[in-house]
């Protein structure tokens, strides 16, 4: 069966500093990934996706870039963290071929910028 | 405009009782697929249950049905038997044709249920 990692869980970050979330998926190949951010109490804002290793597209431009160095890791990073920047951060992935495409997301990384 | 919307911010159900999340959808492409998703307290989204567009029969999953009606563009979210569980955010959902093959899905606002005992 098919997990999703996400860590860390919980971030306290100041403003200024780098920022690496990592997200990995087994027992799947060639996922499509996906990187979301949900404000407190908000719905889902789409960051990143990919659809194969070094393939990356953006949907909000910002200080966050990610990458997917391998088949089934995805990373969001940033150089310099801002107050905005927090949040509740979603990893997740769908099945390249299917008739669905659901997400199943990871537990998520709780970030707070200070 | 809004793809997805889902006009209940909060619900309250008796448990044991079924409840209705409403939420319509906006779209002019023939082949588009719908989902619901839960988020409990601890964060994760759990998804729940799927409605493709030439679906012709409503979709079930355990207590969970899905209330398509095409010509309304209307896919609400029947919960049965509500069970204490069940209190949670609960998302809309809907993707539309092809985005480089990375099918991206439109998310509502979400409602809360709150199931009382």
């Amino acid at each position: 069966s098919q997990t999703i990692h996400q860590w860390p869980a919980t971030l306290v970050q100041p403003v200024g500093s780098p920022l690496s979330l990592e997200c990995t998926v087994e027992g799947t190949s060639n996922p499509n990934l996906y990187w979301y951010r949900q404000a407190a109490g908000r719905g889902l804002q789409l960051l990143f996706y990919s659809v194969g290793i070094g393939q990356i597209s953006s949907e909000v431009p910002q200080n966050l870039s990610a990458s997917r160095p391998q088949d089934r890791q995805f990373i969001l990073s940033s150089k310099k963290l801002l107050l905005s920047d927090s949040g509740f951060y979603l990893c997740a992935w769908s099945e390249v071929g299917g008739s669905t495409y659901e997400q199943y997301f990871g537990p998520g990384t709780r970030l707070t910028v200070t | 405009a809004q793809k997805i919307t889902q006009t209940q911010p909060g619900m309250f159900v008796q448990e044991k009782e079924a409840v209705t999340l409403d939420c319509t959808y906006d779209t002019s492409d023939p082949s588009y697929g719908l989902f619901w998703y839960k988020q409990p307290s601890s964060g994760e989204m759990i998804f729940l249950i799927y409605q493709g567009s030439y679906d012709q029969q409503n979709a079930t999953e355990g207590r969970y049905s899905l209330n398509f009606q095409k010509a309304r563009k209307s896919a609400n979210l029947v919960i049965s038997a509500s069970q204490l569980g069940d209190s949670a955010m609960y998302f809309c959902a809907m993707r539309e044709g092809r985005s480089g093959g990375s099918y991206i899905p439109t998310f509502g606002r979400g409602t809360s249920l709150i199931v009382h005992p």
